[in-house]
């Protein structure tokens, strides 16, 4: 069974560009959330889908957004990158939103903007 | 709002040493209790949870973890740590209608063969 995917898993960025990152749930994982981690911050919550709606937010600026699709696949975008957007965005999913339900991660992507 | 504490940011340990990694969060009501690794390069990788029942849970490569509700803690536990358990280790935490989980920093772990 395929994991979580995202790509690119690698990309660089100059500041005030913007960028957008996918991910492909597991099949039959209907829904994705996405973390940002960094080695200040450690791992944040940025926003969850669950069939192509958004539930949950995290406290990240109006730059960051994201959707999701019908075939669950999601895309998040950052806009006006800053230096401190530096970091690894992970995306996880998982099978519905019921109250514990295991999340399975991705490699992430690794952002970098200079 | 809820938080999650590691105490611990960098844990060196010598093959064979036991190993016990704390973990705190701040939430009263219902909450479910994860550990999660990151091998070097890897993604993250469910070690154990916690949902209800007996409170010590075992996970996968022989870690354990006890839930002391008064102490609001979930502590990872081995008894014998092996070089091949050096990673990243986060706690988390997910409380009832959130629909995202809250990290800890995580302890970074480094076994010396």
């Amino acid at each position: 069974k395929a994991g979580v995917t995202q790509t690119p898993r690698y990309l660089i960025k100059t500041r005030g560009q913007q960028v957008t990152l996918s991910c492909s749930p597991i099949s039959g994982h209907r829904s994705v959330s996405w973390y940002q981690q960094t080695p200040g911050q450690g791992l944040q919550f940025l926003f969850e889908y669950f069939s192509e709606t958004q539930r949950n937010k995290g406290n990240f600026p109006g730059r960051f957004s994201g959707r999701q699709f019908s075939n669950s696949r999601s895309e998040m975008n950052v806009s006006t990158l800053e230096l401190g957007d530096s970091a690894l965005y992970l995306c996880a999913s998982r099978r519905d939103t019921a109250f514990g339900g295991e999340l399975f991660f991705g490699e992430g992507s690794r952002l970098t903007v200079l | 709002a809820q938080s999650v504490s590691q105490h611990n940011h960098h844990v060196i340990l010598s093959e064979a040493a036991s190993l016990e990694l704390g973990c705190n969060y701040s939430y009263g009501g219902t909450v479910n209790l994860f550990w999660y690794v990151q091998y070097p390069g890897q993604h993250l990788q469910l070690l154990l949870k916690y949902f209800s029942g007996d409170p010590l849970v075992k996970g996968i490569k022989g870690f354990e973890a006890e839930f002391i509700k008064s102490k609001f803690s979930f502590n990872l536990r081995k008894p014998s740590v092996q070089w091949s358990d050096t990673a990243e280790y986060f706690c988390a935490v997910e409380t009832q209608g959130a629909q995202k989980l809250v990290f800890g920093q995580g302890t970074r772990l480094t076994i010396n063969p």
